[in-house]
């Protein structure tokens, strides 16, 4: 497996402009995360899925933030509009399963988000 | 709320030095695990430990769960540049998921 694909890797974009990110687990995972990383708050979690169903969206900043998942292999991360404050880099991750102590993430390269 | 602190924030050594990275809360995790995230890549996991007390060892690497499974260090001995990266120890939380700490950056000059 190529593992969880992520795209774009870099993405530069003007404030108010819609940005969308893209996720492919890996196939055969039923959990997928969406991650926003930063110095100064680290690794937050900002959605997860299970079987293509959002289970828990309270990490989502505000309403900018929207997620999808339409199948099994696909995932999308939009914000819009977007802010300066929203520069950071994404991180997407899939599991096998939640829960089974010796299961772990697999991540996604990420992609660094710049908004000017 | 369950929370990990990682300490030290940033660490910096010469190659060849032993190092020791913590990870500590004030609640009790099923399990925990660290990961390891080079410049541009995502975090990769390196060691799941379950219970307290466990020591586990991967090459230069010793993982140890505290015996109250709040607490976990990460031993290095005879660092090497390709030890550098953001240490990332995260509990599996009250509802499965995995709760992670803010890590510690490490960087080791040859």
């Amino acid at each position: 497996d190529a593992g969880v694909i992520q795209s774009p890797r870099h993405e530069v974009t003007e404030m108010g402009q819609e940005v969308t990110l893209r996720c492919k687990p890996i196939s055969g995972h039923d959990y997928l995360f969406w991650y926003r990383q930063t110095m100064m708050r680290g690794l937050e979690l900002l959605i997860y899925f299970n079987n293509n169903v959002p289970i828990d969206d309270s990490g989502m900043p505000e309403d900018r933030f929207s997620a999808k998942m339409p199948n099994a292999s696909f995932s999308t991360l939009k914000i819009q509009p977007s802010e300066p404050r929203d520069s950071a880099v994404y991180f997407c991750a899939s599991s096998l399963l939640l829960g089974e102590s010796n299961y772990g993430y697999t991540f996604g390269s990420g992609t660094r988000l710049t908004v000017v | 709320t369950q929370l990990l602190e990682q300490s030290p924030q940033f660490l910096s050594i010469q190659e060849g030095e032993n190092l020791t990275v913590y990870c500590n809360s004030s609640s009790v995790f099923s399990s925990l695990q660290w990961y390891r995230q080079e410049p541009g890549e995502g975090p990769v996991l390196l060691v799941t430990v379950v219970t307290g007390g466990e020591v586990k060892k991967l090459k230069r690497l010793t993982f140890q769960f505290g015996d109250a499974r709040k607490d976990s260090s990460l031993h290095i001995t005879a660092a090497q540049p390709g030890d550098t990266g953001l240490y990332l120890c995260a509990g599996r939380g009250s509802q499965g998921n995995l709760i992670f700490g803010k890590g510690t950056k490490l960087s080791v000059k040859p």
